[in-house]
């Protein structure tokens, strides 16, 4: 049982290159949820979803694309990735949107 | 301004000392309130969850929640060097079950 894992663990990136982070769970949550967090930002709810095929906006959406096409995996997409997108990303999951938040191991990303 | 204010410390403390976390936020449709206990480079894990007024108390640990203030707080007793880590209050509004909106979060650091 691994819980909920995300790949890769570092990243660096040129300005304009496109990228995705992995974010897989075993736990049959219906919720996932991508965050980032920056210092003295707390961390900051990108984009989320409460089941597959289902996806919504959260605080900071822009330059982000996600999909939700099974229960385990929730990607998110980074178009033309830029330097203010520098930052540490958190996938996390739970039974439902009101349930504790299982957060992974963070995915760390310099953009160049 | 956000709608969840938390000061970012760094705040220390000697071994033993009891530690005050706070946390104010402007909404009042926020019902579900955690805390979250971030070491460095791993992701949160939830310390306390609590959608009432009043104290909940979980060993060296008691969240309190004012509604009618709008303020939050996080005592930790008898402190010890393992819970030297960045302390993050989160909630959710009641109608938007799953985004979950963070304060800053405060860096503790307890000296042995």
């Amino acid at each position: 049982n691994a819980g909920v894992t995300q790949t890769p663990k570092f990243q660096v990136l040129k300005t304009g290159q496109s990228m995705t982070l992995q974010c897989a769970q075993d736990m049959n949550h219906e919720y996932m949820s991508w965050y980032r967090q920056d210092p003295g930002m707390g961390l900051r709810l990108i984009h989320y979803s409460v089941g597959a095929g289902i996806t919504d906006q959260g605080e900071v959406p822009n330059g982000y694309n996600v999909s939700r096409s099974t229960t385990e995996d929730f990607p998110l997409r980074l178009l033309s990735a830029a330097p203010s997108q520098t930052s540490v990303y958190f996938c996390a999951t739970s039974l439902s949107g009101l349930n504790e938040q299982f957060f992974g191991p963070g995915t760390r990303l310099t953009v160049l | 301004q956000k709608e969840v204010e938390q000061d970012p410390g760094p705040l220390s403390v000697p071994e033993g000392a009891i530690v005050s976390l706070n946390c104010t936020y402007s909404n009042s449709a926020f019902q579900y309130f955690m805390w979250y206990r971030q070491y460095s480079r791993k992701g949160p894990e939830l310390l306390m969850y609590t959608y009432s007024s009043g104290n909940k108390e979980d060993g060296r640990f008691t969240a309190q929640v004012d509604k009618s203030s709008k303020y939050i707080s996080l005592f930790i007793r008898d402190s010890q060097p393992s819970d030297s880590a960045t302390y993050l209050c989160a909630m959710i509004l009641y109608n938007q079950g799953g985004k979950l909106i963070f304060g800053q979060g405060t860096e503790l650091s307890v000296k042995p």
